[in-house]
């Protein structure tokens, strides 16, 4: 069965540093997303995209925060100078289209600002 | 902000023991989904709920749907250790691009 894939699995860097997550979203999907989960809290929506362009966006996707489909298959969160709250874990889904249809997560990247 | 309130917290039941986990809101969802997710990896989807009233079953497990769309819950019966996990609601309301609202989870314990 199709899957998202995320890398890498946990990411360890220090604060002020930029950093990449990487997803491959599953491949006839047309809509993709960022979710955190910062540990012991619930799942919180960090962003969506569709043909290229952020469809929505939460009140914690501010400036440091940008997403970026470089190529056909990669999905990339970028964060440019990580703060020690950024420290979660991060998913990445897909999903078909929007409306009322399963988004299908990955595995997630562990990120952890020193 | 659309909040979706998950209940109970914590179950911690016998094998062969039934349960409901709770899953409400005071707004109106276009569509409610129901997740497990295991300890280092993401929420893995059980089932997609979109009309008023709607009932699914897998296997043991039941997910309805409220008839006003604000609420849904999750059935098992006759659990089973392999049921242990944290079992998530998240929906997502009309206005949204697919931005899912999750509940805080229930963390299921059954004891063989």
């Amino acid at each position: 069965e199709p899957e998202v894939t995320q890398t890498p699995s946990h990411q360890v860097t220090q604060m002020g540093q930029e950093v990449i997550l990487r997803c491959v979203p599953i491949s006839n999907h047309l809509y993709f997303y960022w979710y955190r989960q910062i540990l012991g809290q619930k799942v919180e929506f960090l962003v969506s995209f569709y043909n290229n362009e952020i469809s929505e966006k939460s009140e914690i996707f501010d400036d440091q925060f940008s997403v970026e489909r470089p190529d056909g298959s990669n999905f990339t969160l970028k964060i440019r100078s990580t703060k020690l709250e950024d420290s979660a874990m991060y998913f990445c889904a897909s999903s078909v289209t929007h409306s009322n249809q399963p988004q299908h997560f990955g595995d997630g990247t562990r990120l952890s600002i020193l | 902000t659309q909040l979706l309130e998950q209940s109970p917290q914590f179950l911690s039941i016998q094998e062969g023991e039934n349960l409901t986990v709770y899953c409400n809101s005071s707004s109106v969802f276009s569509s409610l989904q129901w997740y497990r997710q295991e300890p280092g990896e993401g929420p893995v989807l059980l089932v997609t709920v979109v009309t008023g009233g709607e009932v699914k079953k897998l296997k043991r497990l039941t997910f309805q749907f409220g008839d006003a769309r604000k609420d849904s819950s999750l059935h098992i019966t006759a659990a089973q250790p392999g049921d242990t996990g944290l079992y998530l609601c998240a929906a997502s309301g009309g206005t949204s691009y697919g931005k899912l609202t999750f509940g805080q989870g229930t963390i299921l314990t059954v004891h063989p």
